[in-house]
């Protein structure tokens, strides 16, 4: 079955220094979800990517896919405290509308 | 604006008590999931439904089962709660989609459930 590993598990950066999350995969990745979770909430989708290279961007978030399709990074650039919380990425399990989860990535923004 | 509720954002229970999670979508869409989120290992599917009355065991369906008699309503079932369901359970609903992946999924709140 599919794997998700999430680097780091955690991270704590000064309010405005840039981060990256990555997201590495077992298995070639056909579809990508970037979602983030504010403490003791849902999840809000973020950025879903597909094919090999693409990259989006939203507000002073980048997600890339890398050309293999086997790791997806998260960028901040300029992190506020808003963009604290958990970030998960999920992925196509290829079959029958389902997403398997990495564990997620702990960031916290100290201002 | 799309909505996904859960019946309860807390709720505590006694070990051996039949425990119902109510989630209701407003978006006409045909799956809904349930999932249960435990910290350092994510995200992990309990079961799947793509219409009514058809359900899917997810990764951990063992001490659950679900109830999908409306469209909009997906049920939980804890049959007799034990400690080690202490954790947050997430329903999520998205499109049925038949190529090109799954759609996006929407999430509720999320209820944090503790079995004393």
């Amino acid at each position: 079955s599919q794997e998700l590993e999430q680097s780091p598990q955690s991270l704590i950066v000064q309010e405005g220094k840039n981060l990256t999350i990555n997201c590495t995969s077992s298995k070639t990745l056909y579809g990508l979800y970037w979602y983030k979770q504010k403490y003791g909430e849902g999840l809000i989708f973020l950025m879903m990517l597909q094919k090999g290279g693409e990259e989006k961007s939203h507000e002073k978030i980048t997600a890339k896919l890398d050309e293999k399709k086997q790791q997806s990074s998260l960028h901040i650039t300029a992190s506020q405290p808003s963009h604290a919380g958990i970030y998960l990425c999920g992925a196509d399990k290829g079959y029958g509308n389902k997403l398997v989860f990495g564990a997620g990535t702990i960031l916290r923004v100290k201002s | 604006d799309v909505k996904v509720t859960q019946s309860s954002r807390y709720l505590v229970k006694r070990t051996g008590e039949k425990v119902f999670l109510e989630c209701v979508q407003d978006m006409d869409h045909e799956n809904m999931f349930w999932y249960r989120q435990d910290p350092g290992l994510g995200l992990r599917l309990i079961y799947f439904s793509y219409d009514v009355k058809m359900k899917e065991k997810g990764d951990i369906p063992e001490g659950y089962s679900v109830s999908r008699e409306k469209k909009e309503r997906f049920s939980l079932i804890l049959e007799s709660a034990s400690t080690n369901q202490t954790s947050m359970y997430l329903c999520a609903s998205s499109l049925w989609i038949l190529a090109g992946g799954p759609g996006e999924q929407y999430f509720g709140p999320g209820t944090r459930l503790t079995v004393t």
